[in-house]
């Protein structure tokens, strides 16, 4: 079956505008995760939704960082008033509970 | 809290030698312990994983690494290496849960493999 989505897969954008980034997980996965990958930092987890339960929001960087997740499905990752230091590939990832997580190829978000 | 730590960010191998990559732990709950390979511009992709099951876990392409609680250490090995393995290697932790593993990943650093002919 198909894997995890994600588009667009690259993204170059001017500081100080807003993106969206969207993440199509495998169907019926009930977990889905976001990280984000840069040089200086490696891979970092940013948030993570399990079914209908509040989300883990530990991850996000600052509160320019939100996600959400409708119908259990597709999530969407938005960063207001990108900066540069926010350049990097974001990975999304989704699982079945307690399995594995199978990644996406990544969006490469690029703040100029 | 949990952490990873992976001894070389970068490591070279000549085609057919033994492949080692080192990843330590650091966990105050029994773990589950992952290694991820990312070939250039693409996504994560799983090699193996130890869920508790047994201590020697053999994955795909070859790979196999070994759980060793006294040294708090999952390395990552394989026989012989091949022009086709050269990515990035990630070792990763997770918290144990109720039914397998449970919340985010812990990556560490990552380490680069290159294999000379």
């Amino acid at each position: 079956g198909a894997g995890v989505s994600q588009s667009p897969s690259n993204k170059v954008t001017e500081k100080g505008k807003d993106v969206e980034l969207r993440c199509d997980p495998i169907s019926g996965h009930t977990a889905l995760y976001w990280y984000r990958q840069s040089l200086g930092q490696g891979l970092e987890f940013l948030i993570y939704f399990q079914g209908n339960s509040a989300p883990d929001k530990s991850g996000l960087p600052s509160d320019r960082f939100s996600a959400e997740r409708t119908g259990g499905s597709v999530s969407t990752l938005t960063i207001q008033r990108t900066q540069q230091e926010d350049s990097a590939v974001y990975l999304c990832a989704s699982s079945l509970r307690g399995s594995e997580q199978f990644f996406g190829p990544g969006t490469r978000l690029t703040v100029l | 809290a949990q952490s990873v730590t992976q001894l070389g960010s970068h490591v070279s191998v000549s085609e057919g030698a033994l492949v080692l990559l080192r990843c330590n732990y650091s966990s105050s709950v029994p773990p589950y312990l992952f290694w991820y390979v990312q070939y250039p511009n693409q996504g994560l992709q799983l090699l193996l994983k130890y869920t508790s099951a047994a201590t020697l876990v053999k994955g795909i392409n070859g790979f196999e690494a070994e759980f060793k609680k006294s040294e708090t250490s999952f390395h990552l090995t394989k026989p012989s290496a091949h022009m086709s393995d050269a990515a990035e290697y990630f070792c990763a932790v997770s918290e144990r849960g109720y039914g397998g593993s449970q919340g985010n990943l812990i990556f560490g650093k990552g380490t680069k493999l290159s294999v000379k002919p």
